[in-house]
């Protein structure tokens, strides 16, 4: 079990549906994060949100729009995906400990969300 | 040159063997090391964190030479329940992983 929930476990979507991803922790953390994982790869980071404002954008196109409604929740509103954005998409969150170059002590993982473009 | 470079592997490994990783990182700047284990389709998960003095946890062992910008881990006495991937992670703003290493440890 994960201290970071993460729903739908698996989405299937055509390229013209509208879905979101959701995440949920109740550590306190004040930074959460989105990451890609594609298969036999690291995971690549997509945004990094602190005191629930976006701080780090990785380049990451339009049709992934992030979402921090409460310290809480982290969604991810998908929409006109492409087959290349098929991947495990990972939640994490951490504790904001000092400056921002101090962040992120330890980061926990969702277990994922795996995702299907169609 | 990437960011953090490890061998992919995988290592084959028999039961009670000692094996170890390294992991070489480009930015000097870097501010923490930590590896993080990951099993075939499942999320990252924190293993140890990376101490300059070195550090053990278990069966584990971590070490970091900032001077020639490499952290290492060793596993002694490998068990079964080893086999996973193994990601070199360093953080600056946010984490920055290594393509991570295979180990498969058999019986």
């Amino acid at each position: 079990d994960t201290e970071v929930t993460q729903t739908p476990k698996h989405l299937v979507m055509g390229m013209t549906n509208k879905k979101s991803l959701k995440c949920e922790q109740h550590m306190g953390h004040r930074a959460m994060y989105w990451y890609k994982q594609k298969a036999k790869k690291p995971p690549e980071l997509m945004f990094v949100y602190s005191y629930e404002k976006l701080s780090i954008n990785e380049s990451v196109p339009s049709r992934f729009s992030p979402e921090c409604p409460n310290s809480s929740l982290l969604n991810l509103h998908l929409h006109a995906l492409q087959p290349e954005d098929s991947a495990l998409y990972l939640c994490a969150s951490s504790q904001l400990i000092g400056t921002e170059h101090t962040w992120g002590q330890p980061q926990h993982f969702g277990d994922g969300t795996r995702l299907s473009i169609l | 040159r990437k960011e953090v470079e490890q061998d992919p592997g995988p290592f084959n490994v028999p039961e009670g063997a000692t094996v170890a990783f390294n992991c070489t990182y480009s930015n000097s700047a870097s501010q923490s090391f930590f590896w993080y284990r990951q099993d075939c389709r499942k999320e990252p998960k924190l293993l140890m964190s990376v101490y300059s003095s070195g550090n053990e946890d278990g069966r584990f062992t971590a070490q970091l030479n900032r001077a020639s910008q490499y952290i290492s881990l060793l596993i002694r006495d490998s068990k079964l329940s080893d086999s996973a991937t193994y990601l070199c992670v360093l953080r600056g703003r946010a984490l920055t992983f290594g393509s991570g290493t295979r180990l498969q440890v058999q019986p």
